[in-house]
C-alpha cells in the first residue's frame, strides 16, 4: 500500500479564517513532507519532518504552521493567510533508511483557495 | 546548488508510439538519486522511476526507462507504447546527498500529451 491521504481536497478560506490541512499514511514511513505547488509550476518544499521532528522550515511565513501528532499524520494549520497563498498543497512521504533511494509517495494534495 | 533542467514544456506523441522526455542536472555531488513523477490533471504526483548515482544499469519499471547518462548528466525518460492515459505532467527530480534533507529539487516539467 502506497497510499498518502489528504484531507479536504479542496478549501475555500477568508484571509482571517484558521483552517488545517490533514496528512495521513500508514506505510511506515518516518519522513513526511510539505510542498506548495503554484499553476503550472513544480512543487517547492515547505516543510520536512523526520521522525516527528522538524527538520527543514524553508523560510516559510508563520502563517503556515505545521504539526506532526505522531508517525503517522501531519497537519498544516492556516491562519490569515493571503490570496497569493492559493495553491495545491501536497503531502508526501518516505523511508529515512540508508539503503532506501527516498522515493517520496505523494498524496492527491488540496487545492486551497484564499478570497 | 544542484539544479534540473526541462526543456520541452510540452510534447505530442501519437498512441503506441514511444516518447522520450528530456532531463539534464547539475550537481558537483557524487552520490545523488534521480527521480521522475507523473502528475495528472488531478493533482497527485505518482512517482514512476529511480535511478541512483552508481547504478550502472538503467533503470526499467514496465513501459518506463531511464535513459542514463552519467557523463552527459541526462536522465531521459523513455515512455513505450503510449497510451491516453500517459498525457500528465511530467516532472525529473533530483534527491539531495544523503545529509539528512532528502528534500527534492524539481524541474520544470513537460507536458505530454498522447493523441488516438
Amino acid at each position: 500500500d502506497t497510499e498518502v491521504t489528504q484531507t479536504p481536497k479542496h478549501l475555500v478560506m477568508g484571509m482571517t479564517n484558521k483552517k488545517s490541512l490533514k496528512c495521513e499514511q500508514h506505510m511506515g514511513h518516518r519522513a513526511m513532507y510539505w510542498y506548495k505547488q503554484k499553476a503550472k509550476k513544480p512543487p517547492e518544499l515547505m516543510f520536512v519532518y523526520s521522525y516527528e521532528k522538524l527538520s527543514i522550515n524553508e523560510s516559510v511565513p508563520s502563517r503556515f504552521s505545521p504539526e506532526c501528532p505522531n508517525s503517522s499524520l501531519l497537519n498544516l494549520h492556516l491562519h490569515a493567510l493571503q490570496p497569493e497563498d492559493s495553491a495545491l498543497y501536497l503531502c508526501a512521504s518516505s523511508q529515512v533508511t540508508l539503503d532506501s533511494p527516498y522515493e517520496q509517495y505523494f498524496g492527491p494534495g488540496t487545492r486551497l483557495t484564499v478570497t | 546548488a544542484q539544479k534540473i533542467t526541462q526543456t520541452q514544456p510540452g510534447m505530442f506523441v501519437q498512441e503506441k508510439e514511444a516518447v522520450t522526455l528530456d532531463c539534464t542536472y547539475d550537481t558537483s555531488d557524487q552520490s545523488y538519486g534521480l527521480f521522475w513523477y507523473k502528475q495528472p490533471s488531478s493533482g497527485e504526483m505518482i512517482f514512476l522511476i529511480y535511478q541512483g548515482s552508481y547504478d550502472e544499469q538503467n533503470a526499467t519499471e514496465g513501459r518506463y526507462s531511464l535513459n542514463f547518462q552519467k557523463a552527459r548528466k541526462s536522465a531521459n525518460l523513455v515512455i513505450s507504447a503510449s497510451q491516453l492515459g500517459d498525457s500528465a505532467m511530467y516532472f525529473c527530480a533530483m534527491r539531495e546527498p544523503d545529509t539528512g534533507r532528502r528534500a527534492l529539487t524539481f524541474g520544470s516539467g513537460t507536458r505530454l500529451q498522447v493523441q488516438p
